[in-house]
């Protein structure tokens, strides 16, 4: 069974770019969750759909949203990246009350 | 609001030595209680979970018991190897509603030769 799959593994831009991260959950999952891991720092949490509808947001500005596709994929968009969104986007997928699985990340570098 | 305190890190200790790792958690119910363990440039994996009190929660020599009376969720190893070099963080999920996960701030473990 494939595991919650994040692309691209690694991705590079500048101040003021947009940046679109991918998470595909495990199959069967309709939970999607994000979290912003900088260097050094725990676990942010960012973003959580289900269903196709945002359940909760963590304390990041607007610049930061996404959305969950009927088929339960997400995106990440980050707008007008700030050197300070350097870091490890964790996508991780859940069924109902159960635990988290997560992929590999995705590693933002804003030069 | 519902929290996950973890012993303050880094953790340095020597191959075949005893590890703990402190987790304590506030929760206005009754979470399901997890260990987390993430390697060098790699996501998060689920180590070991625990769904109601006195459960123990068990895997690669890992363990933690749910103590509801003292809030807690420590984790232990009787001998640890340098492949357990990473970090690890507790987290709690409540079950009565759809909440979001709530991580510790995670410790990080380093075991020498």
């Amino acid at each position: 069974e494939a595991g919650v799959t994040q692309s691209p593994t690694h991705l590079i831009k500048t101040r003021g770019q947009q940046a679109t991260l991918r998470c595909s959950p495990i199959s069967g999952h309709t939970s999607v969750y994000w979290y912003q891991q900088a260097l050094g720092l725990g676990l942010q949490f960012l973003l959580w759909y289900d269903e196709g509808e945002e359940r909760n947001r963590g304390n990041f500005p607007p610049r930061f949203s996404g959305r969950q596709f009927p088929n339960y994929s997400s995106e990440l968009n980050v707008n007008a990246l700030e050197l300070e969104d350097s870091a490890l986007y964790l996508c991780a997928s859940s069924f109902g009350f159960g635990e988290l699985f997560f992929g590999e990340g995705s590693r933002l570098t804003v030069l | 609001g519902d929290s996950v305190t973890q012993m303050e890190g880094p953790v340095t200790l020597s191959e075949e030595a005893f590890l703990t790792i402190n987790c304590t958690y506030t929760a206005t119910g009754y979470p399901s209680l997890f260990w987390y363990v993430q390697y060098p440039g790699e996501g998060l994996q689920l180590l070991l979970k625990a769904t109601k009190a006195d459960d123990k929660g068990s895997n690669k020599g890992f363990e933690a018991t749910y103590r509801k009376e003292t809030t807690s969720f420590h984790l232990e190893k009787g001998s640890v190897q340098v492949s357990d070099s990473a970090v690890y963080f507790c987290a709690l999920k409540m079950k009565t509603s759809y909440d979001k996960v709530i991580f510790g701030p995670g410790t990080s473990l380093s075991v020498i030769p």
